[in-house]
């Protein structure tokens, strides 16, 4: 069956250190991965697309791998900051950049000072 | 910047009642879609739109209708609200770029 797996626990690290997010799937063929965050009562806000010929994608402290060859995407936050604690939800895109995303059910981060 | 905004935050209705959830998109974007949201399970795609008049089913639009009349609205319709509809509701819109924005979604509690 196919299936989009991201880590159910929360993670929680210490301001300043670097936050990984693992991102895994089976059964697709995604053209284009996306990341988004989510604050508690609001709708995702979009960070990060990356497309399946690349193999990285940097924005700011944003950093996002992606291995087609694994099925697994890594996010990044550098310096993290405790502004940065909100779920991260991974999306693919299996329609080629048309109308269907398949999202993860997310990760909760969380900074601490 | 893109504005999704969608008509209710909360919203309280009774099992068998229909309710109506609307979003507005204000930057001319051609597609839109309705998802829900529950706790594990993420979000999940109820129908979504490509075009006036347009619809076409996602991966869980049993229960469900839609309606897009005009480009920058598109309604999602509960013809008679049960308790396993009780969810978050998300909107989004999107144009050529591949990122989709967000409304701020109706959390709905049937009872």
């Amino acid at each position: 069956s196919q299936k989009i797996e991201q880590n159910s626990e929360a993670l929680n690290i210490q301001e300043g250190k670097t936050a990984t997010l693992t991102c895994n799937y089976t059964n697709y063929s995604p053209a284009y991965l996306q990341w988004y965050r989510q604050d508690p009562g609001r709708g995702p806000v979009f960070l990060l697309l990356i497309r399946e010929n690349e193999k990285e994608k940097r924005k700011e402290r944003l950093k996002v791998t992606f291995d087609t060859t694994l099925k697994q995407s890594l996010f990044h936050i550098t310096a993290s900051q405790p502004a940065d604690s909100a779920t991260y939800l991974c999306a693919l895109d299996i329609s080629g950049g048309y109308n269907k995303l398949i999202f993860g059910a997310g990760t909760r981060l969380a900074v601490h000072p | 910047d893109v504005k999704v905004t969608q008509s209710s935050r909360y919203l309280v209705k009774r099992t068998g009642e229909k309710v109506f959830l609307e979003c507005v998109q204000d930057m001319d974007h051609e597609n839109m879609f309705w998802y829900r949201q529950d706790p594990g399970l993420g979000l999940r795609l109820i129908y979504f739109s490509y075009d006036v008049k347009m619809k076409e089913k996602g991966d869980i639009p049993e229960g469900y209708s839609v309606s897009r009349e005009k480009k920058e609205r598109f309604s999602l319709i509960l013809e008679s609200a049960s308790t396993n509809q009780t969810s978050m509701y998300l909107c989004a819109s999107k144009s050529g770029n591949y990122e989709q924005y967000f409304g701020p979604g109706t959390r709905l509690t049937v009872t």
